[in-house]
């Protein structure tokens, strides 16, 4: 079974770094194939994906975050890191880590509960 | 990238069925069929309910239904019962750039 859970801060002021971390299990970012990604979604708003890692360490990024966001994984604590900097109160929303993999190759099968991040001074 | 494009709202009465469309371009959903769709009530994670355009993870109930045609991928819930009311979104992975586009979402009332 694949589980995954988002932690970090609540609230980060602006133009401070946001890390965010996805622990999960049921799965190894070790195996071909495997991948976790990252979604936000401010309060009321639609879904944007942000950055996606995959099991040969290749990354992706939004083409509109791609200066501001680092995606790294940690295969041996099964985590993967979202970095995201210079917050502003329009990154204020829900994070969401997702696996994708497995017969889901395309898609984001799994999702994490997601965390809140309020960015204010 | 732009987002995929969406109604706002759609609604049917229990029972009836409701189609929502996602429209993107030919570099998108019209290149590829790995268009999904999900799942989201209020205060909680998304959830998978159509992959690949028109299939179905275990678990799914067969009311929901994909296809695609063109540049405009669709989502059909048939037999609408009240869980069914909630946010849907579309996603397709854009295979040139390797990333992904999600839909402008759609609110289903079921009245």
């Amino acid at each position: 079974q694949i589980t995954l859970k988002e932690s970090g801060p609540t609230l980060v002021k602006p133009t401070q770094t946001l890390t965010l971390t996805c622990s999960f299990s049921g799965f190894s970012l070790s195996t071909s194939g495997e991948a976790v990604g990252w979604i936000r979604q401010p309060p009321g708003k639609a879904l944007e994906w942000l950055a996606l890692i995959y099991w040969d360490d290749g990354k992706r990024y939004s083409p509109s975050l791609k200066s501001r966001l680092t995606i790294t994984k940690d295969t041996s604590k099964n985590q993967v890191v979202l970095t995201m900097t210079n917050m502003d109160p329009v990154d204020t929303g829900t994070y969401y880590c997702a696996h994708r993999g497995g017969n889901y190759y395309y898609t984001f099968h799994i999702w994490g509960q997601g965390t809140m991040v309020t960015v204010s001074s | 990238q732009s987002a995929l494009t969406q109604p706002p709202s759609a609604s049917g009465s229990p029972g009836q069925s409701v189609t929502i469309s996602c429209t993107g371009t030919s570099s998108d959903v019209g290149s590829y069929n790995y268009v999904s769709w999900y799942q989201q009530h209020p205060g909680k994670a998304p959830k998978l309910m159509i992959y690949e355009v028109s299939k179905r993870p275990s678990g799914v109930p067969d009311r929901f239904s994909g296809s695609k045609s063109g540049n405009t991928a669709s989502l059909t819930v048939s037999g609408l019962q009240a869980e069914d009311e909630a946010d849907y979104y579309c996603n397709s992975y854009v295979g040139s750039s390797n990333f992904y586009v999600f839909g402008t979402g759609t609110k289903v009332t079921v009245l």
